[in-house]
C-alpha cells in the first residue's frame, strides 16, 4: 500500500529565502504525487502533480517539486519565499487500487510553512 | 477545474444529533470523495461516492455513523450522525476524474460539537 511521509511538521524561512518541503513516498507501482496548499479557513488547491513524464514539474505561485525514484522523494521548492506563501502544505501519493478505493489520495501529516519578514 | 461548493461551511451542534453536509459541483463528475480533518491533522478518506452505486467506506468508518448519497453526477451528501465532540473536525468533499489525475476540493465544511 502507498504511503507518505512529510519531514518536518513545521518550516519557517525569512522572505526571500528557499523554501524546501520533504516528501518521501512508499509505493509498490510508480506513484502518482500531488502537492496541495492549504491556507486558513479554506480547503485543499494543487500547487503540481507528476504522473508520468519529465521528473521535475512546475506548479503555481512559483513552486516546482522534483520526483526522484532512487530516493522515493518529492520535494517541494520555490526560489524565493513570499509571505503570502504561509500555508499547510500536504503532498499526496494516489491510491492507484492496492488496498483501498481506486483514485483516492493518501496524504502526508502536512507541513505548515510560516514565512517571517 | 470543476468549481465545488460546499454547504453549510460551518456549524456548531448539540451532541446526538446530526448534519449533512452538501457538495454541490458545477460539471459532471465521476468520483465523489468525502474526507475528515481532525483538528492540526492530515486528511483521512472516510468513503468514497459514485453515482449509481453504495458509497464504499474506509476501514474505521461506518455507514450508520456517515451515511452517504449520490443522487446524480453533480451532488452529494455525508451526513454525520449522533455527533459527539470526537467528530470536531473539518469535513471536505472532492471530485476526480481518474487516479492520475489531481482531485479538486470544495472549501469544507467546519463543525464544532458541543
Amino acid at each position: 500500500a502507498q504511503s507518505v511521509t512529510q519531514l518536518g511538521s513545521h518550516v519557517s524561512v525569512s522572505e526571500g529565502a528557499l523554501v524546501l518541503l520533504r516528501c518521501n513516498y512508499s509505493s509498490s507501482v510508480p506513484p502518482y504525487l500531488f502537492w496541495y496548499v492549504q491556507y486558513p479557513n479554506q480547503g485543499l488547491q494543487l500547487l503540481l502533480k507528476y504522473t508520468t513524464g519529465a521528473t521535475l514539474v512546475k506548479g503555481i505561485n512559483g513552486f516546482e517539486a522534483e520526483f526522484k525514484k532512487s530516493e522515493t522523494s518529492f520535494h517541494l521548492t520555490k526560489p524565493s519565499a513570499h509571505m503570502s506563501d504561509a500555508a499547510e502544505y500536504f503532498c499526496a501519493v494516489s491510491d492507484r487500487g492496492y488496498g483501498g478505493s481506486q483514485g483516492n489520495l493518501i496524504f502526508g501529516k502536512g507541513t505548515k510553512l510560516s514565512v517571517k519578514p | 477545474s470543476a468549481v465545488i461548493s460546499q454547504k453549510p461551511s460551518r456549524d456548531i451542534c448539540q451532541r446526538g444529533t446530526s448534519l449533512t453536509i452538501q457538495c454541490q459541483v458545477d460539471s459532471q463528475v465521476t468520483m465523489m470523495f468525502w474526507y475528515r480533518q481532525q483538528p492540526g491533522q492530515s486528511l483521512t478518506l472516510i468513503a468514497t461516492a459514485n453515482q449509481g452505486s453504495e458509497a464504499t467506506y474506509e476501514s474505521g468508518f461506518v455507514i450508520d455513523k456517515f451515511p452517504i448519497s449520490r443522487p446524480n453526477l453533480t451532488f452529494s451528501t455525508l451526513t454525520v450522525s449522533n455527533m459527539s465532540p470526537e467528530d470536531s473536525s473539518i469535513y471536505l468533499c472532492s471530485v476526480g476524474v481518474a487516479s492520475n489525475q489531481p482531485q479538486h476540493f470544495g472549501d469544507g465544511t467546519r463543525l464544532s460539537i458541543l
